[in-house]
């Protein structure tokens, strides 16, 4: 069975800190992405990834890096955590070529600021 | 990034009711388009999808359709139940990156 894992469910962070969120996949996916959800925004996309060391930004990158060291493995770094950061984090990966695009979702991490 | 444009944003039906969600995309590009369904607390999940080459796609009590011209594509659930209730996403595929529509919950009521 397909699995996206993201490292923590729920995350309590201080303003200024310096957070982690890890994403691993073990499908052998090219495709790694990093989805903020908040309501009434639906998700929104944040950094995407298609192959190790290769990043693109998506919508949102502002206060946010990523790192893929490692093809089954997607970071999100937030550099200096601010409140406007807290929300649902989500990771997703995806198969490489035309017929196979369907996104696999990790169970998130709600990530909360003081 | 690509915008996305997800209707209504809420939507309330009666059990055996259908429900339709729209969406209008602006990149004329792409050519593929999933539907992702997010139930309470769980991730969301691939329901359906639809490509350029194909008008309309029927799966069971749920169908997709797709409009180029118009930039719009929709997904039409019948003889609705209680377990369809769950927040709904469309999504524009642009080389590989999705980009998600703002969501739709739909409650069917008993």
């Amino acid at each position: 069975d397909v699995k996206v894992t993201q490292s923590s469910r729920y995350l309590v962070k201080r303003t200024g800190e310096k957070v982690f969120l890890e994403c691993v996949q073990d499908m052998d996916h090219e495709n790694m992405f990093w989805y903020r959800q908040d309501p009434g925004l639906g998700l929104r996309l944040i950094y995407f990834s298609y192959d190790v060391k290769m990043k693109e930004k998506g919508d949102i990158p502002e206060g946010y890096s990523v790192s893929r060291e490692k093809k089954e493995r997607f970071s999100l770094i937030l550099e200096s955590a601010s409140t406007n950061q807290t929300s649902m984090y989500l990771c997703a990966s995806s198969g490489p070529g035309q017929r196979d695009e369907k996104l696999f979702f990790g169970s998130g991490t709600q990530l909360s600021v003081l | 990034g690509e915008n996305v444009e997800q209707h209504p944003s809420t939507l309330s039906v009666q059990e055996g009711d259908s429900a339709v969600i729209k969406c209008t995309y602006s990149d004329s590009a792409s050519n593929y388009f999933p539907w992702y369904k997010q139930e309470l607390g769980k991730r969301p999940q691939l329901i359906i999808d639809s490509r350029s080459n194909v008008g309309e796609k029927k799966d069971q009590r749920i169908a997709v359709t797709l409009n180029k011209t118009a930039k719009h594509f929709s997904l039409h659930i019948t003889e609705t139940q209680p377990e369809d209730s769950a927040v709904y996403f469309c999504a524009e595929v642009d080389f590989n990156k999705f980009y998600f529509g703002s969501g739709t919950k739909l409650n069917v009521k008993p």
